[in-house]
């Protein structure tokens, strides 16, 4: 069945080093692959995705990469700052109409 | 911009009651998804529509049930409350194959 696997559940990192979160996926025909941010109490938000045509995609501090042979993609947060304290969920879109997210990434920035 | 909108932002219900989520696509988008988040929990999937028709179905209770009306909003009803539907219930919105945006969620409470 459709599923996304995350680690790490939780990730601790000094500010200024990178963090870096990985996912997996089951299905071979995903080709849709978005990060979302959520914050305490907050709605996820749409932070960077990446489609099944390329390998990787930066956005300022963050980059996302695509291996569609091994059916993994990573988050890359560099310089982290304190702000980017959250929980980071992956998540691959199925038949199009339907987005499994992973089980999320807790991510602690310590100053 | 305009976003999703979900109504109501927070709801308490006791249990065996029925409630009545909404939520109102951002405008041209054609695709909603709707998902239960328990505490400290990743989103998951119960139900989403394309045009109006039901295309994906997760791991929604046969007491729950929805529909996206002609103007594209969508409705979630749950029925026969139990305590374990305390969540936050998020919808999402999509143009076909593109980033999901999702309302700020509501709170459903069941005592």
């Amino acid at each position: 069945g459709e599923n996304v696997e995350q680690h790490p559940s939780t990730l601790s990192v000094q500010e200024g080093d990178s963090a870096v979160i990985k996912c997996t996926y089951s299905d071979s025909a995903s080709n849709y692959f978005p990060w979302y941010k959520q914050e305490l109490g907050k709605r996820p938000q749409l932070i960077i995705d990446i489609r099944s045509n390329v390998g990787e995609k930066k956005d300022q501090r963050i980059a996302v990469t695509l291996n569609k042979t091994a059916k993994h993609f990573s988050l890359h947060i560099t310089e982290t700052q304190p702000e980017d304290s959250a929980v980071y969920f992956c998540a691959a879109l199925y038949n199009t109409d339907k987005l499994i997210f992973g089980t999320g990434t807790r991510l602690q920035v310590f100053p | 911009a305009a976003g999703v909108i979900q109504s109501p932002r927070h709801l308490i219900k006791e249990k065996r009651e029925t409630a009545t989520l909404k939520c109102y696509p951002i405008p041209r988008h054609d695709t909603v998804y709707w998902y239960q988040q328990g505490p400290g929990q990743d989103p998951q999937f119960l139900i989403s529509f394309y045009e109006k028709m039901q295309s994906d179905k997760g791991s929604i209770p046969d007491r729950f049930s929805a529909q996206q009306f002609s103007d594209y909003h969508s409705e979630l009803n749950m029925s026969s409350l139990e305590l374990g539907d305390s969540a936050l219930y998020f919808c999402a919105s999509s143009a076909l194959n593109t980033e999901a945006f999702f309302g700020q969620g509501t709170r459903l409470t069941v005592v």
